[in-house]
């Protein structure tokens, strides 16, 4: 799977948008770019995933530039909710599960 | 939204103890997994179990951990002789296909080794 690298840490305040890019230097051509949430004690949480250009849902967006060296996760005007540690992750699901999570970046959203 | 659920929410035993942490995935999920996340540490990768089978499994899960999913809707995670160092949070997870990354992880089992 392909080495990701992400701040360690952000802060932000509520109804800004926050957006945190994660590099993926080494991706691969069969390789999807995947983040989680995750609120303490509890385990993580599927987002969103995309492969080029920009995806979005009720959550968030995902916009991969066509290099696909990097990704942005954008998530639009947060709330003291929104705390959490956001994990990037790229792979091609062929390694039948084996999801390497890093630290992630610690998002906190304050009043 | 379909839940994968875990019990108990948190579990203390005795070095030494065996224990057995339950899940049930989503009922038509056909991959299962099990990860742990040592307090302030990273969420690691233990097993991934499909068709009655362990498909994949890490160096974490060495022959004190089994698994297994005993009735069909059940999924669950011994550990025969527990030691301190296994005090950590234990996630289930679940997923329709390999391919997909989209993964439900469940709450978790709070593990403490006393």
């Amino acid at each position: 799977l392909a080495k990701t690298t992400q701040p360690i840490s952000m802060d932000s305040y509520e109804g800004q948008e926050v957006n945190i890019t994660c590099s993926h230097n080494n991706i691969a051509t069969n390789d999807y770019i995947t983040w989680y949430q995750q609120f303490p004690s509890q385990g993580p949480r599927f987002i969103i995933q995309g492969y080029k250009t920009k995806v979005t849902n009720e959550v968030a967006s995902l916009f991969i530039p066509a290099d696909r060296k990097s990704s942005t996760l954008s998530l639009p005007r947060v709330s003291l909710s929104d705390t959490a540690v956001y994990y990037c992750l790229v792979g091609d699901g062929g390694s039948q599960g084996n999801l390497i999570f890093g630290k992630g970046t610690k998002l906190s959203v304050k009043p | 939204e379909p839940e994968v659920t875990q019990t108990p929410s948190h579990q203390v035993t005795q070095m030494g103890q065996e224990v057995i942490l339950r899940c049930v995935p989503i009922s038509n999920h056909l991959y299962f997994y099990w990860y742990r996340q040592i307090l302030g540490q990273k969420v690691e990768f233990l097993v991934s179990f499909y068709n009655n089978e362990i498909s994949e499994k890490s160096e974490i899960f060495d022959d004190q951990f089994s698994v297994e999913r005993p009735d069909g809707s059940n999924f669950t995670l011994k550990i025969r002789s527990t030691k301190l160092e296994d005090s950590a949070m234990y996630f289930c997870a679940s997923s329709y296909t390999q391919a997909n990354y989209g993964y439900t992880f469940g709450s978790g089992t709070r593990l403490t080794v006393v």
